[in-house]
Formats: structure tokens, sequence, C-alpha cells
């Protein structure tokens, strides 16, 4: 099993730019995230999903926008980027929201 | 909003020590809280997890204990090790509409073990 899969591992956008992370998950699991974590801080959850076409925001969701068409993935895309979005990115699923499995990372900067 | 209150923030703790985390929440509405370990350039792994239903639950040198009463869940690291250098978080679980959950973090502990 590969567990929770992200791509890219690192990537740098200008300003204004637009990109997606992507996350793909081979468990099964019902459960997905998105959590942004700048340096030394904790956790903030940017969108969730409960299922294949639900999705909802979470603490910090303003900037970005995700769709979950399938069970298995759930990309995360930035629109106009901004140097507050510099962060990395982490990728997450579970089932029934116990045992978080987390990807990699994505370490973005925005210049 | 719902918190979860970690503490410290770090800790530095020497070889063979015995390293404590402690955590307060809010929500009595849990029934899951999971302890999550972080390496650095590493996404946040599980750790251990206890229900409400036990005091305390130990795997090899970490224990999670649980005071239902004081609202608080610790982890503690025994015979502390340099490869347990690490950010560990913890977590409540509490639900939400639709018979769905979310996790409710706290703010993280850096824990440095000097050799």
């Amino acid at each position: 099993n590969a567990g929770v899969t992200q791509t890219p591992k690192f990537r740098i956008l200008k300003i204004g730019q637009s990109m997606t992370l992507q996350c793909t998950q081979d468990m099964n699991h019902n459960y997905m995230y998105w959590y942004r974590q700048d340096p030394g801080m904790g956790l903030k959850l940017i969108y969730y999903s409960v299922g294949a076409g639900i999705t909802d925001k979470g603490e910090v969701p303003n900037g970005y926008n995700v769709s979950r068409s399938t069970t298995e993935d759930f990309p995360l895309r930035l629109e106009l980027a901004a140097p507050s979005q510099t962060s990395v990115y982490f990728c997450a699923s579970s089932r029934q929201g116990e045992g978080y499995t987390f990807g990699s990372g994505t370490r973005l900067t925005v210049v | 909003q719902q918190q979860v209150k970690q503490s410290p923030q770090s800790l530095i703790v020497q070889k063979g020590g015995i390293s404590i985390i402690n955590c307060a929440y809010e929500n009595t509405a849990f029934d899951y809280f999971p302890w999550y370990q972080q390496f650095p350039g590493k996404g946040p792994a599980l750790l251990i997890a206890i229900r409400p239903d036990v005091s305390e639950k130990k795997e090899g040198r970490f224990t999670i204990s649980f005071n239902k009463s004081a609202k608080q869940f610790s982890l503690h690291i025994m015979d502390s090790q340099p490869g347990d250098s690490a950010t560990y978080f913890c977590a409540e679980r509490v639900p939400v509409m639709d018979s769905n959950y979310q996790l409710i973090w706290g703010a993280g502990t850096k824990l440095i073990i000097k050799p």
C-alpha cells in the first residue's frame, strides 16, 4: 500500500499564479483533509471531505478550492497565489475520523 | 471555537528521563484521543490513541493517561531517547453534523532529548 501520495513535493510559484496540489489515497478511506503547517506551528485545516462529492470548509479556506469526484483523489487548488500561502501542505485521510494517515507534504513558496 | 490546549510548547529532557506533555480539552462530546509524532520534513504519524472508557494505555515506552474530571490527557515517554526528538500533537475527536467527526488539534510540543 502506498498510503497517501502527494505531488509535487516542492514548488515555487510567482504571485498571482495558480496551481493544483494532488493527493491520492489507496486505503479506501472515506474522509480526506487538507492542512497547512507554517514553520514551527501547528496544523490548520483548510478543507475536508467526508466522501465523494461532499466537501466542506475548515479553519482557513480563503484562497483555496477543492473537489472530490472519487474516493481516492482530493486535489487542492490555489488560485492567485499570494506570499501568505507560503507553507507546507499536508493531505491526510482517515476512516470516520480515526487513525489519520498523512502524506509527506508539499513545500510551497510564493515569491 | 473549540480548543485543545497543549503544553508545554517546547521541552528539553535528558536521555533516559521522562517526557510529559499535557493536553486540556473543552468539548466533552469526545470519543477518541490520539497522539501524533512528527519528525522534521515528514507528515505527522499516529503514535498512540486512547478512548475515554479507560484511564491509561501503554505501548512500549509511551503511555497515555486520561483524567476525565480534570478534562486532561497526557503523554508520558519513559526512558526518553534522542530518536524521540520530534514534535508531538494531541487531538480530540468530536462529532459534527450528520454523524461525521472531526479532530481538534493541539498546537504541538517540540521535544528535544539531549544525549
